[in-house]
Order: C-alpha cells, then structure tokens, then sequence
C-alpha cells in the first residue's frame, strides 16, 4: 500500500462547478498535509497547508483533514479553465519532506 | 529573486554517459531539496540539505546518483553511467524552515537513449 493514495483521473467538470479532489494516507503520525498544483511542464506550487484535522478555506479552494477517516480533501468552488492541472496531495512530518500522491488530472471545460 | 531556478530544462543523454544538473535556491532559504518525479506519478525524494549538510538520502538514490551543496548555496546532482531507467523530471525545491514559501523549480527533464 501506497502511503498516499490518489485517483489519477482524469475529472472533467463545466466552469463554474465545484470540484472534490480526494486522497487518503495511511501514516498518522504525520501532522502536516499541503495540496500542491502543478501545470505540464512545472514544478509543483504550494496551494494550501494544514496542520493535523480540520478545515483552511483561501479564496476558492478549502482543505480538509479527517485524521480519524486518514482522508484528505481539497475542494474548488466556481471552478475556472486556468484551474485545468495536476493537483498533488501531500503529506509530511517534521522534517519537510512531503510524501505526495501520484494527483489527479482536473480538466474544467468553458 | 524570482524564484528557484534549474538548469538544464531538458537533457538527452547516451545511456553510459555522466549528466550533471544544477539547482539555485531562493537565496534566504536553508533548506534544499532534490526530488525524481516518472509520468503519471507524484515527486518522489530522492535528498536534501541543510545548509552545506545533506542530512537524508533515499533509498532510491542508487551508488550512481551523488549531490553536492557547496557553501550552502547552489546544489548539484549528478548521475554516472545513465540507464533508461533514469529518465525522469529532476526537481530542486527549497525553503526556510516551514511550509510557507516550500518552492520547486521547474525542473530538468531527463531523457536517456
């Protein structure tokens, strides 16, 4: 098993639709859980970073830990063409080493 | 400073043959960070540093593969005698102690023939 487990996708959604990205991992002794984005042919940015359970909304995107369930979500709301990438899920201890997902494809179509 | 910056972007190589990269961290951060990522999947560590130290190495950095930070500022990674299997995206990441502001650079894709 997989540390961090991710869809691949690819999820095709319309703009303007709220879009569930969904990982689950299996060490808990982890506290730290980011998403990063990642455009073809990039490096991966930071979007959002969480420490241990709970919610962090910016703008349109909110990050989700449910350490009971190991589950961690990412949600955008009226989603855009310019959010058509790769989003990665990662999780990490303390010594700043992110275990990331394979990500999932997100397309959102005009 | 705009960022962290790799070079090369891409890199064809014989299999046999040496390819050194380099990676130049936003200049404040201590922290640098090399990472392998294969299509289809996620970035997958390979070591890091901590100032000049490197501090922690994968498993996956094979006899072939060494890193080098000298004076604490730029780093190179350099793999001898390429195999196929070495192709991949190499990305360099850095930060200063946190989260916030943990930056890749755009990475050196690899490709061995």
């Amino acid at each position: 098993q997989k540390e961090v487990e991710q869809d691949p996708g690819p999820l095709s959604v319309p703009e303007g639709a709220i879009v569930s990205l969904n990982c689950t991992y299996s060490n808990s002794a982890f506290q730290y859980f980011m998403w990063y984005r990642q455009y073809s042919r990039k490096g991966p940015e930071l979007l959002m970073y969480t420490y241990s359970s709970g919610n962090k909304e910016d703008g349109r995107f909110t990050a989700q830990v449910d350490k009971s369930s190991k589950y961690i979500s990412l949600f955008i709301r009226d989603s855009q063409p310019s959010d058509s990438a790769t989003y990665l899920c990662a999780h990490s201890g303390g010594s700043y080493i992110p275990t990331f997902g394979r990500g999932t494809s997100l397309i959102v179509h005009p | 400073d705009t960022g962290v910056s790799q070079d090369p972007r891409h890199k064809i190589t014989k299999r046999g043959q040496n390819v050194t990269f380099r990676c130049d961290p936003i200049s404040e951060h201590n922290r640098l960070y090399w990472y392998r990522q294969t299509l289809g999947q996620g970035p997958e560590f390979l070591t890091y540093f901590q100032n000049e130290a490197q501090l922690e190495k994968s498993r996956l950095l094979s006899d072939r593969f060494s890193a080098e930070r000298p004076k604490g500022s730029f780093s190179t990674l350099e793999i001898q005698r390429t195999e196929q299997g070495d192709s991949a995206m190499y990305l360099c990441a850095s930060t200063q102690d946190s989260f916030y502001g943990y930056t890749f650079g755009s990475g050196t894709r690899l490709t061995v023939v």
